[in-house]
């Protein structure tokens, strides 16, 4: 059974910490990992991982996956009461054709203290 | 360009009561998803499809029922609403081609109540 698992469930730090989020995913016909952030409502997009070992940076976020040992991180550097979220992780997987479906994790729960 | 809506925001309905969540996307976007968000859960499939008149079984179907009829809609029927579909619904589109094909653009989500 395809499964995606983030660690830690929930962090609080303070502002100006750097922070690291885990995925781990154990997947069929992986195509590539994704990472969205989810404030109120809507989970929004951060970062598509396709390679192992390119970090994509954006800001203060970068992120980096290693298809070996199958998992990735998204490291948040000088955290601001913002970055506050659920951080999903989620695996794209191809099931034949045009059929791909995403995989998600439970999530990582960030909270950033003044 | 709104990109994904839901309607409605907000439902509270009683057991054994039915309802249609809709969401509709402007993006022309192939591929549309329903979700449904539980805690300690994370994000569910429910069903997807991969293009007008075409519906598919995701993770956890039953209970549900889905149709595609125009490309830019795609419905989430509740026939007979049971206590543990209380969640939060949201739906998605993706489009196709090149650079982040993958993404999905997500909705804002439909927070339903059954009592």
């Amino acid at each position: 059974e395809d499964k995606v698992v983030q660690s830690p469930l929930s962090l609080v730090v303070h502002e100006g910490d750097t922070v690291t989020l885990n995925c781990s995913y154990e997947v069929t016909n992986f195509r590539s990992l994704l990472w969205y952030k989810q404030e109120k409502k809507a989970p929004t997009f951060l970062f598509m991982l396709t390679s192992s070992g390119i970090e994509k940076k954006s800001g203060r976020l970068s992120s980096i996956l290693d298809k070996k040992e199958l998992f990735s991180i998204l490291n948040i550097t000088a955290t601001q009461t913002g970055d506050s979220a659920i951080y999903l992780c989620a695996a794209n997987a191809n099931y034949g054709g045009a059929t791909n479906k995403l995989i998600f994790g439970t999530g990582t729960l960030l909270a950033v203290q003044p | 360009n709104a990109g994904v809506t839901q309607t409605p925001k907000f439902r509270v309905l009683k057991t054994g009561q039915s309802m249609t969540l809709l969401c509709a996307q402007d993006m022309n976007h192939e591929y549309m998803y329903w979700y449904r968000q539980d805690p300690g859960m994370g994000l569910r499939l429910i069903h997807y499809s991969v293009g007008e008149g075409t519906t598919a079984k995701g993770e956890v179907p039953d209970g549900y029922n889905v149709s595609r009829l125009k490309k830019q809609n795609f419905l989430l029927g509740l026939e007979s609403a049971a206590p543990s579909q209380t969640s939060v619904y949201f739906c998605a589109s993706r489009g196709t081609g090149t650079g982040n094909y993958n993404e999905q653009f997500f909705g804002p989500g439909t927070r339903l109540t059954v009592l």
